[in-house]
């Protein structure tokens, strides 16, 4: 079955720079979307479609892909964004199942 | 705004069944795919199921097919997800989603499912 690789963990310090991995063999044909969790709280999209960004979301998140690897970037890292994050994309076989990777927590401290 | 209310989560013994609703406004449902999607508590996020606008293409996760079945009524602007032949392993808050275009977008609060005896 597909699957999408993320790291564990991520940590940074406030105002740096952080960036979260994703690889999948199909990811150079299925855009890849990014999702940011809050303890207690549901999803909420960040990224959509490789580096789009929803009304709302603040100009620090983006995104951008490179062959199999999408990269999740947060241009100076606030507190308030420690949360976990996840990236999702449909297989390749062309029915649309979608497929989450395992989740980077991100530590902000 | 897009609001996606789920409910019928609750405590179940294993081999029991339960009926998920999730109730939508705030955008044109019947314009949308929908998906069903879980996290088991302190694990990460299952996609589950997918069903299109029409209703007329539908897609399971290999972890329920064969017990699970999505459906939806596009008059009532709600989805459904009956689950049979519930196991331990099937614990987990349960969120709709409307997809956008592959991809789910808005999310709601999630509704526990606790399967124990």
């Amino acid at each position: 079955s597909y699957e999408l690789t993320q790291p564990p963990s991520v940590s940074v310090s406030p105002g740096q720079t952080a960036r979260i991995t994703c690889s999948g063999d199909a990811l150079p044909k299925k855009y890849p979307y990014w999702y940011q969790q809050k303890s207690g709280q549901a999803p909420v999209l960040v990224i959509y479609e490789d580096s789009k960004r929803p009304s709302g979301i603040p100009e620090r998140f983006s995104g951008s892909s490179s062959g199999t690897m999408a990269t999740l970037t947060i241009s100076g890292a606030q507190v308030e964004d420690e949360a976990d994050y996840y990236c999702y994309s449909t297989d390749s076989s062309g029915n649309h199942r979608g497929v989450f990777g395992g989740g980077t927590k991100l530590t902000v401290l | 705004q897009v609001q996606l209310v789920e409910s019928g989560g609750g405590l179940v013994k294993p081999g029991g069944s339960l009926r998920l609703s999730c109730a939508a406004s705030g955008f044109t449902f019947s314009d949308y795919y929908m998906s069903w999607i879980r996290q088991a508590p302190g694990k990460g996020l299952e996609w589950v199921s997918y069903i299109s606008s029409s209703g007329s293409t539908i897609y399971y996760a290999d972890s329920v097919k064969g017990r699970f079945t999505i459906s939806r009524d596009n008059a009532k602007n709600s989805l459904y997800l009956q689950m049979n032949s519930l196991r331990a392993e099937d614990t987990a808050v349960y969120y709709c989603a409307r997809l956008f275009p592959l991809g789910p977008d808005y999310w709601g609060q999630g509704t526990l499912v606790t399967v124990s005896s």
